[in-house]
């Protein structure tokens, strides 16, 4: 176990409505960063979070929006939900500007 | 972030060593060299991380040449319970890569472990 968690661990919407995913970093870790993972690919980078700010950001719409609190926990925030949203969505969290990165057991989405 | 290329799939049995060999022919002098290992449904799981030469933990080994261009996994003696998807990533502890220290994760490898 990472102590990394996430909630819900799954969760169905409908095209068109709204989400929120909230991950809890492992204790210790300031950096918290989103992961989107279809089914077969690799997980691709959403963005990062260090010290309540976006530190980094991958080639997602504004639609994907995150949050992250001071106790390092965080938020990611889905709006106006598309069938291709469907996916694994994994939170990991780090030291401050490190590689090695500790992933929660994921929040699988379903969009209907 | 370096780019990596590894075999898309692997066939092994219990008992056997396997070794997923991982290219990276552009790794920059501060890169690290990190395998992550997936099953179904499940968040990646830390395997093992290194610079250069030799790392050895309790689950595996990382062979490093000088040159750093590649690298390679090796798992002793596999068992049924290693089928997974093995990712191998490269990226500077430090930061200094910039982009908000993301990985970048190909497809990976499916290591399939049968009887």
């Amino acid at each position: 176990e990472t102590g990394v968690t996430q909630s819900p661990t799954h969760l169905i919407k409908t095209r068109g409505q709204q989400v929120t995913l909230r991950c809890s970093s492992q204790s210790g870790h300031n950096t918290v960063s989103w992961y989107q993972q279809a089914l077969g690919q690799g997980p691709q980078f959403i963005f990062q979070y260090y010290r309540e700010e976006e530190n980094g950001r991958g080639n997602f719409p504004p639609r994907f929006s995150g949050l992250q609190f001071p106790n390092y926990s965080s938020e990611l925030n889905v709006n106006a939900l598309e069938l291709d949203d469907s996916a694994l969505y994994l939170c990991a969290s780090s030291l401050a500007k490190g590689v090695l990165q500790f992933f929660g057991p994921g929040t699988r989405l379903t969009v209907l | 972030l370096a780019k990596t290329t590894q075999p898309i799939s692997m066939d092994s049995y219990e008992g056997q060593e396997v070794n997923i060999t991982c290219s990276h022919n552009n790794i920059a002098t501060n890169d690290y060299i990190t395998w992550y290992q997936q099953f179904p449904s499940q968040g990646p799981r830390f395997i093992i991380q290194g610079y250069k030469t030799k790392v050895t933990n309790e689950v595996a080994s990382l062979f490093i040449p000088a040159d750093r261009k590649s690298s390679t996994l090796s798992l002793p003696r596999v068992s049924l319970s290693d089928t997974a998807v093995y990712y191998c990533l490269v990226g500077a502890l430090d930061g200094s890569a910039g982009g908000g220290n993301k990985l970048t994760f190909g497809t990976g490898t499916q290591l399939k472990v049968e009887l």
